[in-house]
């Protein structure tokens, strides 16, 4: 069955910590991974996505994720966290004409 | 500005009372969706568009119908509201379904379903 996981439901950390988010999927087609971003009160936006090529990308605000096929995994990095990265963190995949969201982790940043 | 719209942000209603919620995007992408976002479940997809009067079911369109009779305009409707539609609601749209392509979502409506 198609599925993202995210091990992670609840983050918490201080500020200039580094981040890593979990995220695995399950899905037999053609990969095109997504991680979107909702800060507090706001709709989804983009934070970066893998369709094919290097499996390290970069996205917004100074995030990158790793894409491991072997693991089935596509997980989200920050080197440096700040307290404006407080926000709720979505992985998904798209599947054929679907989309599969995992159920997302909550990151609070300390100030 | 390309965007994606969606009203009314907020509503409260009875059960059984018919709503539909709209949604419009100004970017002339053929693919549109709406998703349920609930605490610890993320966003479910509820139905999909390919196209025009093209639509299919999402993981849990219980309870919900759309239609597509413009590319701009995708609007959501409960025939019959319950308790357990209570939730936040996104509609989406891309360029064109799978692949690449990300998803634009809009503002959100927060219905509450007494």
């Amino acid at each position: 069955a198609q599925s993202v996981s995210q091990h992670n439901h609840h983050v918490i950390l201080s500020e200039a910590a580094s981040l890593e988010l979990g995220c695995n999927y399950s899905y037999g087609g053609t990969v095109n991974l997504f991680w979107y971003v909702q800060y507090p009160g706001q709709h989804l936006q983009l934070l970066l996505k893998y369709f094919s090529g290097d499996p390290l990308v970069k996205g917004i605000k100074g995030f990158e994720a790793e894409f491991i096929k072997s693991k089935f995994s596509f997980n989200l990095r920050k080197p440096s966290v700040q307290w404006s990265d407080t926000a709720e963190y979505f992985c998904a995949v798209n599947a054929g004409n679907k989309i599969i969201f995992g159920k997302g982790t909550r990151l609070h940043i300390l100030p | 500005e390309a965007q994606v719209t969606q009203n009314p942000r907020y509503l409260i209603t009875v059960t059984g009372k018919k709503l539909t919620v709209t949604c419009s995007q100004n970017m002339n992408h053929e693919y549109m969706s709406w998703y349920r976002q609930d605490p610890g479940l993320g966003l479910r997809q509820i139905y999909y568009s390919m196209n025009v009067e093209v639509t299919d079911k999402g993981d849990v369109p219980e309870g919900y119908k759309v239609s597509r009779k413009e590319k701009r305009n995708f609007p959501l409707i409960l025939e019959s509201p319950s308790p357990n539609q209570t939730s936040l609601y996104f509609c989406a749209s891309s360029l064109r379904a799978g692949g690449y392509n990300e998803q634009f979502f809009g503002p959100g409506t927060r219905l509450t379903v007494l």
